[in-house]
């Protein structure tokens, strides 16, 4: 699986956009960018994926460069309970396939 | 959405004892289901792959005669720590996939913290 690199911390002001950058250089054609969040001592909660194309839904909205070697989730108006920690990870579109969890980013939401 | 369960949330035993911990699929069918490790302040850490009616794929690693994985049903997998030890005081999660072939999500459950005195 390719590797990705989050910066390990961010701050927000509640109200704002939350943008938190994630780079997958090695990523391969056939791999999507997934994201999921962790909130303190729960499970993870899958957010969004994308191949190649910009996405958006209820939660965020995604970001891909065209060279998909870096990709931007974006929390358009961010809440306290968005605090958590969000991992981009890149993996085959196959249902079998592992999520391997990298470091993420640890985003603190702030009034 | 899809909703994984878990059952205990946590548990608290002596060392040396079996603890099993249940993940259960409540509103779909789960052909494969996955099983984390968490440690304080750490990422998830991938144990194992467990596909239904075959024997669970372990992470490089991993003891599998420790960390026993039965998938017996579509809705059910269940992770045994056998003779547990201070050392294996973790959270556990368990994942599920809905259905099969492509873009399908994971789901989580809500993770069961293990207590080893």
């Amino acid at each position: 699986d390719a590797k990705t690199t989050q910066p390990p911390s961010m701050d927000c002001a509640e109200g704002r956009a939350a943008n938190l950058p994630c780079n997958h250089s090695t990523i391969s054609g056939n791999e999507y960018v997934y994201w999921y969040r962790q909130i303190h001592s729960q499970g993870p909660q899958y957010i969004i994926h994308g191949l190649k194309n910009n996405e958006t839904n209820e939660m965020a909205s995604l970001i891909i460069t065209e060279d998909r070697k870096s990709s931007t989730l974006i929390l358009p108006h961010a809440t306290l309970r968005d605090t958590a920690v969000y991992y981009c990870i890149v993996r085959s579109g196959l249902n079998t396939d592992k999520l391997i969890f990298g470091t993420g980013t640890r985003l603190q939401v702030f009034p | 959405g899809a909703v994984v369960s878990q059952h205990p949330s946590r548990v608290i035993c002596k060392s040396g004892t079996s603890v099993k911990i249940e993940c259960r699929s409540l509103d779909f069918q789960a052909t494969t289901m996955f099983w984390y490790r968490q440690f304080p302040k750490q990422s998830l850490m991938l144990m194992a792959t467990s596909n239904e009616g075959s024997k669970a794929t372990y992470e490089q690693g991993v003891e599998k005669d420790k960390f026993l994985i039965n998938h017996a049903s579509l809705t059910l997998s269940t992770l045994t720590v056998t003779s547990a030890h201070p050392e294996d005081s973790s959270f556990y999660i368990c994942s599920a996939t809905v259905g099969a072939g492509y873009y399908n999500e994971q789901f989580f459950g809500p993770g069961t913290r293990l207590t080893v005195l």
